[in-house]
């Protein structure tokens, strides 16, 4: 059975402190992306990856960085967390052939206090 | 930014009812049409999809519903059931575009 697997279901950080999300995939998909959730908002895409160590802004990417050295693991670093990064991340994955259809993990539900 | 507009944000419907969730699109590019399942405390699951070849798609007593000249697609439950009480979300997506663009969501409650 396909997996994506996020490191924490629950975070709570204090603002300033620099957060690591992080985000493993079993199926050898070459695609990879980083979500947040808010109620009413629907999905919004920080960044996404097509590639090891290649990158892409998504719509929302201030405030977070990502890094991808692996090809199965794909990591999302805020900074200096605030208190409206307070959220729901959701990390997704999809093969090069089928790029549309994407694989999600269970989420991390983080707080900034 | 593209623009998808999902409705309705909440819906009600009693067990062995018809739940219809529509979503409004703006690209006439896009080529793919899903609709994703996302149960509390999980992500979302591909539930359906369809391409711009064909107006409807059924998969047991899920139908999605395409109407390209309207710029929409619905997804359709029949026999709605307590175990499809959840979110969906409308993403299509084509084109050139490369991501998907997810409606706000519709929370689906169905009573027994």
């Amino acid at each position: 059975d396909v997996k994506v697997t996020q490191s924490s279901r629950y975070l709570v950080k204090r603002t300033g402190e620099k957060v690591f999300l992080e985000c493993v995939q079993d199926m050898d998909h070459e695609n990879m992306f980083w979500y947040r959730q808010d109620p009413g908002l629907g999905l919004r895409l920080i960044y996404f990856s097509y590639d090891v160590k290649m990158k892409e802004k998504g719509d929302i990417p201030e405030g977070y960085s990502v890094s991808r050295e692996k090809k199965e693991r794909f990591s999302l670093i805020l900074e200096s967390a605030s208190t409206n990064q307070t959220s729901m991340y959701l990390c997704a994955s999809s093969s090069q052939g089928a790029r549309e259809k994407l694989f999600f993990g269970s989420g991390t539900q983080l707080s900034v206090l | 930014q593209q623009q998808v507009k999902q409705s309705p944000q909440s819906l009600i419907v009693q067990k062995g009812g018809i739940s219809i969730i529509n979503c409004a699109y703006e690209n006439t590019a896009f080529d793919y049409f899903p609709w994703y399942q996302q149960f509390p405390g999980k992500g979302p699951a591909l539930l359906i999809a369809i391409r711009p070849d064909v107006s409807e798609k059924k998969e047991g007593r899920f139908t999605i519903s395409f109407n390209k000249s309207a710029k929409q697609f619905s997804l359709h439950i029949m026999d709605s059931q307590p175990g499809d009480s959840a979110t969906y979300f409308c993403a299509p997506t084509g084109g050139g575009y490369n991501k998907l663009i997810f409606g706000a969501g519709t929370r689906l409650a169905v009573h027994p």
